[in-house]
């Protein structure tokens, strides 16, 4: 069964400090997602991505991230300089249609010292 | 503003029972709504979906119920497994292709 994969599994990193978070979508999937869930809370949108481009970002998703699509399988989170509050565990998700049941990744535990 | 919530934190149930989670939510012209299942240290699973023209969808074991007038959105599962130990959350369909997690209620099955 397809699945989407994710890495690593745990970034450690330095305040200020670029971080990626790696995500592998389901192949045939043409919508991508960045969620982030803060250890206790819920579960929050951050970006959608399709057709090459942002189609909708939260409030959170300010200047110090950016998503992309290198290449036909990979898509990719970078946060620029990390602060200790972006400290969470991250999933990526992929859908065939936008309005259809998203898959998630496992997630990346990121922790900022 | 928009938000999903919770009523319960914890739910306690005995193997074999049926268990109901709820959920609540505030925007009435969200139209498309999910329950996830998340175990401890993997993402959220899928479980059921339901769109906001019907009031019931059923799944293998489970069912959805969407109640319009009060924005209220339960998860019923039928004869509960200990694999059924997780937390359930529910997720309303924001704008365009974003969706609003509740926080989760905790599902303990016991033996």
């Amino acid at each position: 069964e397809p699945e989407v994969t994710q890495t690593p599994s745990h970034q450690v990193t330095q305040m200020g400090q670029e971080v990626i978070l790696r995500c592998v979508p389901i192949s045939n999937h043409l919508y991508f997602y960045w969620y982030r869930q803060i250890l206790g809370q819920k579960v929050e949108f951050l970006v959608s991505f399709y057709n090459n481009e942002i189609s909708e970002k939260s409030e959170i998703f300010d200047d110090q991230f950016s998503v992309e699509r290198p290449d036909g399988s990979n898509f990719t989170l970078k946060i620029r300089s990390t602060k200790l509050e972006d400290s969470a565990m991250y999933f990526c998700a992929s859908s065939g249609q936008g309005d259809n049941e998203q898959f998630f990744g496992p997630g990346t535990r990121l922790t900022v010292l | 503003g928009e938000s999903v919530g919770l009523h319960l934190p914890t739910l306690s149930v005995q193997e074999g029972d049926n268990s109901i989670i709820n959920c609540a939510y505030s925007n009435s012209a969200s139209d498309y709504f999910i329950w996830y299942k998340q175990e401890s240290g993997k993402g959220p699973q899928f479980i059921i979906d339901i769109r906001s023209n019907m009031d019931k969808r059923q799944g293998q074991r489970v069912t959805v119920l969407l109640n319009k007038t009060v924005k209220h959105l339960s998860l019923q599962i039928a004869a509960t497994q200990p694999g059924d130990s997780a937390v359930y959350f529910c997720a309303e369909r924001g704008q365009g292709f974003s969706f609003i997690f509740g926080k989760g209620t905790r599902l303990l099955v016991k033996p």
